[in-house]
């Protein structure tokens, strides 16, 4: 069935790049997602890309899908301390078909220090 | 702000009892879809409402039921509660299957609920 994988923490300093990594098992998946989701809130849709890109950068947010290895990963160019929160990594099915749901992983808790 | 509005915020009730959360999507858009957070099975996929029809069931319990209304807010009922069905209860709304160009789910801040 589908699944999405990822690292369950990070913890890098204030000013590194973070680097969250996620591997996904549905090859007919349209479009991936990044979400966060800090403590006591709602998720928070970060950026996602379109399954034929290999990029997409966004201010800070670059995202980087291997589609042969099925592996995206989202990087955080200059973290701060703000952007301590989960990731979440998200597939969904075909644009075409009946479902539309989103399978996720079970989120990256990412810290940082100051 | 996302643009989707869950109410109530907390809820907390005893087992055997039956709640309803509700939600709003993003004007315009007319697909509403149920999740559930939980810290053993992280976000799952409960049920996705299109115009009023559901569309798709995900990991949804026979005690659990939703609806999708005219105006397009939804309402997720949950009944015979028991205390593993204490989470947060997120919707999202999308333009799926209304022209829009991504599948993308705008989500509301949760519902949570503590069965006691």
């Amino acid at each position: 069935g589908e699944d999405v994988e990822q690292s369950l923490f990070l913890s890098v300093r204030e000013g590194d790049s973070s680097v969250i990594n996620c591997t996904y098992t549905d090859s007919s998946s349209t479009y991936l997602y990044w979400y966060k989701q800090e403590p006591g809130a709602g998720l928070q849709l970060l950026t996602y890309i379109f399954s034929n890109m290999d990029m997409k950068q966004d201010q800070r947010l670059t995202v980087l899908l291997n589609k042969k290895d099925k592996h995206l990963s989202l990087r955080i160019a200059d973290t701060q301390t703000g952007d301590s929160a989960i990731y979440f990594c998200a597939e969904s099915g075909d644009y075409g078909g009946s479902q539309g749901n989103l399978i996720f992983g079970k989120g990256t808790k990412l810290s940082v220090k100051p | 702000d996302s643009g989707v509005t869950q109410t109530p915020k907390h809820l907390i009730t005893a087992t055997g009892q039956r709640v309803t959360l509700r939600c709003s999507p993003r004007s315009g858009d007319l697909s509403v879809y149920w999740y559930q957070q939980s810290l053993d099975q992280g976000l799952q996929f409960l049920i996705q409402y299109y115009n009023g029809e559901e569309r798709a069931k995900g990991n949804i319990l026979e005690r659990f039921s939703a609806q999708q209304f005219p105006d397009l807010h939804s309402e997720l009922n949950l009944s015979s509660l028991e205390l593993g069905d204490s989470a947060l209860y997120f919707c999202a709304s999308s333009d799926r299957l209304a022209g829009g160009s991504t599948d993308t789910q705008y989500f509301g801040p949760g519902t949570r609920l503590t069965v006691l």
